[in-house]
């Protein structure tokens, strides 16, 4: 079993749909980071959070540490959202190290 | 633009060939990573240099050398490497004794044939 899970790990939307993607991880963490890869292999940090909540534009990140759960949302989807969104935590005493889950792919159609 | 930098994109080489993956980041940051993303797997931590030292070595088989010659620069060493090394490579750079986000080149896609 994989230390970092996501689901699900294909998603089909219509532009402007409210999305939702989940995360659960085993390890005691010091943050947990949400990632976006799109095609042709570049990755972008979303957000690093260790507690509560985080908004950028129209992305929205959440954890809930004691359920070992976090949930990236995206509000009304456009198709440029179309991509691999990947889980990854930083272990307690780990440093800088991330761990990551397999990734979402996520389409949005016009 | 991430402020690191990878080259080459792509590469094609032979099982008996040696190449070099270069990586540069200027964002003043002390450590930096190779990750091997294959397909339909999570990505895979192959190596950290944090203050120019080598801190982790996943398991990494021989075949894969890197070097780090100042914390700006990360090379990736190939060398009689396997068809299934074939797979997008990526390099990040970080602050040192995180958690810190980590920035992403743009990754070297390795054809071994």
């Amino acid at each position: 079993k994989n230390e970092v899970e996501q689901s699900p790990q294909n998603l089909t939307a219509q532009e402007g749909e409210f999305i939702t993607i989940n995360c659960s991880y085993s390890v005691g963490i010091s943050a947990l980071h949400w990632l976006q890869q799109h095609p042709g292999g570049g990755i972008v940090s979303l957000f690093m959070l260790s507690s509560g909540k985080k908004k950028h534009g129209r992305l929205i990140a959440t954890i809930n540490i004691q359920e070992k759960h976090s949930s990236l949302h995206i509000t009304a989807s456009h198709p440029r959202d179309s991509a691999v969104y990947i889980c990854a935590v930083t272990r307690t005493l780990g440093g800088s190290r991330l761990t990551f889950g397999e990734g979402t792919q996520l389409t949005v159609n016009p | 633009e991430t402020g690191v930098t990878q080259t080459p994109r792509h590469l094609v080489m032979g099982m008996t060939n040696k190449k070099s993956l270069k990586c540069e980041q200027h964002l003043g940051h002390n450590a930096m990573y190779w990750y091997k993303q294959s397909a339909k797997k999570p990505l895979e931590l192959m190596f950290v240099y944090s203050l120019e030292e080598r801190v982790e070595n996943n398991s990494v088989p021989s075949r894969f050398s890197p070097e780090c010659p100042n914390s700006s620069h990360l090379f990736l060493h190939l060398h009689t490497l396997q068809p299934e090394d074939s797979a997008l490579y990526l390099c990040a750079s970080s602050q040192a004794d995180g958690p810190y986000e980590q920035y992403f080149g743009p990754g070297t896609r390795l054809t071994v044939t």
